[in-house]
């Protein structure tokens, strides 16, 4: 399985954008990229998935280079209510969709 | 749809004593994990199920942990003895294929004395 690499907190004020990168160099050809946020007392939610170039949603975008060692994911004009951590997870769905956490990264968001 | 419930919410007992966590998956599921998260190790996956079937259970810490899912609605993680160590927060996730994502309960708090 992958190993992800993540900075382990960031700071970030209302209304920026906030871009956290992932790094997972031995990165499968049949791995997808997988983003959650956990809030304290809450299970894991998940934020957006990818396997290569763009994507968004509603919540955030998710960014691919061509080689595919990393990810970055990008949260537009946070507020307060983005303090969370925040997970990468490389994983190979088609054998049965194990995933492994890595430590997340811990974003505050202050006024 | 309800989510993935989980009971009980917190649980505290005494070391030594067996502790059952329960989960419901989401209707339509196939896919069932159990992870256990703590302050030192994080998120740790401890096994999965596909159509009530353990597939990986390489994650469960010793032969004191054991899991079942009798039925595509109910599965049960159990720890006999249990021991102070093992107070972390259980998860239980469902996804409908493997190719969606997870869908985490709130979590079990368990604490052994």
């Amino acid at each position: 399985l992958a190993k992800t690499t993540q900075p382990i907190s960031m700071d970030s004020y209302e209304g920026q954008e906030v871009n956290i990168t992932c790094s997972h160099n031995n990165i499968a050809t049949n791995d997808y990229i997988t983003w959650y946020q956990q809030f304290p007392s809450q299970g894991p939610r998940f934020i957006i998935q990818g396997y290569k170039t763009k994507v968004t949603n509603e919540v955030a975008s998710l960014f691919i280079p061509a080689d595919r060692k990393s990810s970055t994911l990008s949260l537009p004009r946070v507020s307060l209510s983005d303090t969370a951590v925040y997970y990468c997870l490389v994983g190979d769905y088609n054998q049965g969709g194990k995933l492994i956490f890595g430590q997340g990264t811990e974003l505050s968001v202050k006024p | 749809d309800a989510g993935v419930i989980q009971s009980p919410r917190h649980e505290v007992t005494e070391m030594g004593q067996e502790v059952t966590l329960r989960c419901k998956p989401i209707s339509g599921h196939d896919y069932l994990f159990w992870y256990r998260q703590t302050m030192m190790r994080g998120l740790e996956l401890l096994i999965y199920f596909n159509n009530n079937v353990p597939i990986d259970d390489s994650g469960m810490p010793e032969d004191r942990f054991s899991a079942k899912m009798p039925n595509a609605s109910f599965s049960t993680l159990k720890i006999q003895p249990s021991e102070p160590r093992d107070s972390a927060v259980y998860f239980c996730a469902s996804s409908s294929d493997n190719n969606s994502p997870l869908h985490f309960g709130n979590g079990t708090r368990l604490t052994v004395t």
